[in-house]
């Protein structure tokens, strides 16, 4: 069965700094992974997604993240960290080829920028 | 486009009561899904959907019927409120499988 961990369920980082949110997945088959944002009160943004193309994704914001097969890792970073990103970031794990259609999420890691 | 809309946005139930979820998405998207979000558990699945007239079951299906005769709309119901099910619910859709989903702005249930 597929799942996901987001290691640290809040991060807090200083304004200008390296933002590196942790999530690591787990699936029998080639997996869909992806980032999401969720700002208060409000639904899920989607950030990026790799979707076994280039390794190395690029999204929205200047965040992006690294697919890394033997670590089973897809960690989400942005170089410097801006006010605006505070928010609540969720992994997401989706079975490429099993031909389940389901979104696993992970619990969340809520991101506090300090000025 | 709208994207994907819900209503209403909050609710408060009694326990035992009934109700209907409304959820609509206007990009024609394949996919549609319900999630429950509750602090500290992230979003957990309760009904998804691959298709008209097709649907199946999440992580958390007890206590809630699904039903997709349109493309367009994807109804989640409470069969009979309990507290257990204070949440925020969330609708998304997406166009196929590997597409990200998009998510509706939410519907905040308390079941008192």
């Amino acid at each position: 069965a597929q799942s996901v961990t987001q290691l640290g369920s809040h991060v807090s980082v200083s304004e200008g700094a390296l933002v590196l949110l942790r999530c690591n997945y787990s699936s029998s088959v080639p997996p869909y992974l992806f980032w999401y944002v969720q700002y208060p009160n409000q639904g899920l943004q989607l950030l990026l997604k790799y979707t076994s193309a280039a390794t190395l994704v690029k999204g929205i914001n200047g965040f992006e993240a690294e697919f890394k097969k033997s670590e089973t890792s897809f960690h989400l970073t942005k170089p410097s960290a801006h006010m605006s990103d505070a928010a609540e970031y969720f992994c997401a794990v989706s079975d490429g080829d099993s031909g389940t259609y389901k979104y696993i999420f992970g619990t969340g890691t809520r991101l506090k920028v300090l000025a | 486009n709208a994207g994907v809309t819900q209503t209403p946005k909050f609710q408060v139930l009694k326990t035992g009561q009934s109700m209907t979820l409304q959820c609509a998405q206007d990009m024609n998207h394949e996919y549609m899904s319900w999630y429950r979000q509750d602090p500290g558990m992230g979003l957990r699945l309760i009904h998804y959907s691959v298709g008209a007239g097709i649907t199946d079951q999440g992580e958390v299906p007890n206590g809630y019927n699904v039903s997709r005769s349109t493309t367009e709309d994807f109804p989640l119901r409470l069969l009979s409120a309990a507290p257990s099910q204070t949440s925020v619910y969330f609708c998304a859709s997406k166009k196929r499988q590997g597409y990200g989903y998009t998510f509706g702005s939410g519907t905040r249930l308390t079941v008192v």
